[in-house]
Order: structure tokens, then sequence, then C-alpha cells
């Protein structure tokens, strides 16, 4: 069955960075886009960026563009998402996500909380 | 950027039909997915392209999408339907997805 599971997230101070990654398991991972979409405690869901089967095509929502770089290596079936510049307002769950038809997401990982505070 | 506009609450009394808006200019020239997040756990999909559900999501939920508003529709409602739901597109202007604010559903 699909697996994703995301790990390396925790507590950082404000300009500090976090390297996030995401295990998958269960499908095909060089066939699929897969995404990083965040949620803020008690807020809804953002989506961070996306990157291509290949990894040649990436895109990334204005609030983290220049900051944080989304990656893949398909030989490990592992996402990444370099977190730098780290602000107050990234604190979050953040979920990677199989990217399915029309750019919808049909599986999650169970997330992983960064927290940005002094 | 394009927007997307849900109303922040629903309610609905059980064995009810519940009907949750995704406002959007246009949206029903794009495709509409919608998720179900319960308090603590990852989102589930329950709908994509506008109406299609993915196996194992029950009949019961069923979409629509035309002019400037999708709706996610729950019948026969469930204490188990409580969740926040969300639609989402994809904004081919600017390659993005975008992500309604969220409705909380809430069975009375």
């Amino acid at each position: 069955q699909v697996q994703l599971v995301e790990s390396g997230g925790g507590l950082v101070k404000p300009g500090g960075s976090l390297r996030l990654s995401c295990a998958a398991s269960g499908f095909t991972f060089s066939d699929y886009y897969m995404s990083w979409i965040r949620q803020a405690p008690g807020k809804g869901l953002e989506w961070v960026s996306y990157i291509s089967s290949s990894g040649s095509s990436i895109y990334y929502a204005d609030s983290v563009k220049g900051r944080f770089t989304i990656s893949r290596d398909n030989a490990k079936n592992s996402l990444y998402l370099q977190m730098n510049s780290l602000r107050v307002e990234d604190t979050a769950v953040y979920y990677c996500a199989r990217v399915a038809a029309e750019y919808s997401s049909d599986y999650w990982g169970q997330g992983t909380l960064v927290t940005v505070s002094s | 950027s394009y927007v997307l506009a849900q109303p922040p609450s629903v309610s609905v009394a059980p064995g009810k039909t519940a009907r949750i808006t995704c406002g959007g200019n246009n949206i029903g020239s794009k495709s509409v997915h919608w998720y179900q997040q319960k308090p603590g756990q990852a989102p589930v999909l329950v709908i994509y392209y506008d109406s299609d559900r993915p196996s194992g999501i029950p009949e019961r939920f069923s979409g629509s999408n035309s002019g400037n508003t999708a709706t996610l529709t729950i019948s026969r409602v469930e204490a188990g339907d409580e969740a926040d739901y969300y639609c989402q597109v994809w904004d081919s202007s600017s390659d993005h997805v975008v992500f309604g604010g969220g409705t909380k559903l809430t069975v009375l």
C-alpha cells in the first residue's frame, strides 16, 4: 500500500534552516509528481511546492519562493524540502503528498511539525 | 492570483443533506478536488475531477461544478462526517495549486 513518511521537523530559530524528508513506498515513485503542503496551527491548508516526476519542473508558492527548495531522489524514493531563512509564519505541519489527476493529492503523509520560534 | 471562497461553517442534522460550496471566478472551467480532514489527521481526498470518488469513499459523497460555484454534497449525513472540508484547484495561469479556506461541517 502507498505510504509517505515525513521526517526532519523540529524547533528552529527565526533565520535558521531545516531539511524535511519524505520516504515513499508502495508505488513507483519516479512516475509521480510530488508536493509539499503545510498547515499552520488552527489554520487551513496551504500549498508550498511541487516537483515533476523527473525533477525538471518545479513551482513554489510566492510565500516561500527564494527561501525553500524542493528536490527528489528517485533512486532513494525520497522527496525533500530544504527550508532556509525560516520565519515565525512558517510554523506549520508540513505534509508530503502524491500528485494525481489534475494536481489533486491522492495520498498524504502524516505530517511533520516545524516550529519557528526564538 | 486565483482565490477560492468557502463558507467557514455548515451545520446539518444527522440523516440530512449537507452542501458545501466553493466559489471562484469561472471555476466551472477548472477541475475541483475536495478533501476531508478530521482533527489530528492528514487530509483525505474524497472527490476529484469535480465529481469522481476515489475507491473507498462512500457514494453519499458527490460533487458538481458549474459557473462560479463548485459544490460538495454529502447525503444522509452521519456523525462521522464531522470534519473540515477543503476545495482545491490548479491555476494554470500561475502553475500554482490553490486551496479554499476550508469549511467546518458540524453534525447537530
